[in-house]
């Protein structure tokens, strides 16, 4: 069974620019959450979806948006790059959203670099 | 103040050796998860637990409910454990709001 995927693997952008990252849930997987991880640091949470609706948000400014797709991947955008961007962005992927608990399956990541 | 604490941060042992890490928390949860990152960023859920103890190959984890804590526990160590451990915790009524903690990194010398 495939695991949790994510593209692309790395990313270079400028200030400025707009990015999209992807991820793809473990099949049967209805929830997905992002979690954004500075070198040296553990994750911190962006977002999580579930059945295409955000039920978290993390404390990050609004140039971070989300969305989650009927076949629940999901994708999530920065808008206006800042250097304090540059991170390893995780999605992970769990059975169901709202109940306590559920492990999380993690992909790979992105890693997103701006200069 | 940090919600999660994680002990130590660094970790040098010898092949063999046995191994504690541990993870305080100052929140109420419902889960509390251990997980490994290798370098290069992927992360593996070793364990979650509400309760108890569990064990899967040489590792075992542990939680205190009313200490608020929780300790991964690495048998005969080998170098492949290297890694960065990270107890992570399930806050808020929202499963996909884990909190993390920064992590210990591991070095097991063969």
């Amino acid at each position: 069974d495939a695991g949790v995927t994510q593209s692309p693997t790395h990313l270079i952008k400028t200030r400025g620019q707009q990015v999209t990252l992807r991820c793809s849930p473990i099949s049967g997987h209805k929830s997905v959450s992002w979690y954004q991880q500075v070198l040296g640091q553990g994750p911190q949470f962006i977002f999580q979806y579930y059945e295409k609706e955000e039920r978290g948000r993390g404390n990050f400014p609004d140039r971070f948006s989300a969305r989650q797709f009927p076949n629940y991947s999901s994708e999530l955008n920065v808008n206006a790059l800042l250097l304090g961007d540059s991170a390893l962005y995780l999605c992970a992927s769990s059975v169901v959203g709202g109940r306590a608990g559920s492990e999380q399956f993690f992909g790979p990541g992105t890693r997103l670099t701006v200069l | 103040k940090n919600e999660v604490e994680q002990s130590p941060q660094n970790l040098t042992a010898q092949e063999g050796e046995f191994i504690t890490i541990n993870c305080s928390y100052s929140v109420g949860i419902s889960a509390l998860h251990w997980l490994q990152q290798h370098p290069g960023g992927g992360i593996v859920s070793l364990f979650m637990l509400s309760s108890g103890k569990k064990k899967h190959g040489r590792l075992i984890a542990t939680i205190n409910i009313q200490e608020k804590h929780s300790s991964l526990h690495i048998t005969a160590s080998h170098p492949r454990d290297s890694a960065v451990y990270i107890c992570a915790l399930n806050y808020g009524g929202s499963q996909g709001n884990l909190i993390f903690g920064k992590g210990t990194k591991l070095s097991v010398k063969p």
